[in-house]
């Protein structure tokens, strides 16, 4: 596709719910980045992978968050039993860059509301 | 840790004027350095870059750079209310991209 997609663009799950968000890079991109923006904030980094290693998940805020890129381009990042500070906009961008780029295509984001 | 610190605004500037944005940051070593604009309800779209100290102009925008005082800003000549949106600063070096919480720009027409 021409850009970053992301699905569902919205999200609303109960408490104790597991939820798993897909993103599709722009193809070829090499890197692809996963950041949390909850209201009124910047966005956070969660993880980041290059091909299909996850080279970073420092981000990660528990081990209730998860994410994969099994074939080095669709992504998933899933939470396990959400919690009401998991609402947040979810980002993913990718690069044609490796490493540490700052150049990021972001995507619409999937917003997440746990109720 | 690595921080960066923006002035959450709101800033208010007429439209035709200059909007300056600042941004500071805590790592010496981050080397690479961004602007991002965000539209209310849509994602960020990179709009500048700047890898050096001084400026760097492209069209109305011009991002400066000083590593000693460990400061970035963003100028936007001939404000439109269209520019009206959330600027994003942000840092990266041995890190992943780290942002800034953001400054919400309001261009009055």
């Amino acid at each position: 596709g021409a850009g970053v997609s992301q699905s569902p663009r919205y999200k609303v799950a109960k408490r104790g719910q597991d939820v798993a968000l897909r993103c599709d890079p722009i193809s070829g991109h090499v890197s692809l980045f996963w950041y949390q923006q909850a209201l009124g904030q910047g966005p956070e980094f969660l993880t980041y992978f290059q091909n299909e290693a996850q080279l970073d998940k420092s981000g990660l805020p528990s081990d209730r968050f998860f994410a994969e890129r099994p074939e080095g381009s669709v992504s998933t990042l899933k939470i396990q039993r959400t919690q009401q500070e998991d609402s947040a906009v979810y980002l993913c961008a990718s690069s044609p860059e490796g490493g540490n780029t700052g150049e990021l295509f972001f995507g619409e984001g999937s917003r997440l509301t746990v109720l | 840790q690595k921080e960066v610190e923006q002035n959450s605004g709101p800033l208010s500037v007429p439209e035709g004027a200059i909007a300056s944005l600042n941004c500071t940051y805590s790592d010496r070593v981050s080397q690479s350095f961004f602007w991002y604009r965000q539209y209310s309800g849509k994602s960020p779209e990179l709009i500048m870059s700047i890898y050096s100290n001084g400026d760097k102009e492209d069209g109305r925008f011009t991002a400066q750079l000083n590593k000693a005082s460990q400061y970035v800003s963003l100028l936007i000549r001939d404000s439109q209310p269209s520019d009206s949106a959330t600027y994003l600063c942000a840092v990266t070096g041995n890190t992943p991209l780290v942002f800034g919480k953001g400054t919400r720009l309001s261009v009055i027409a």
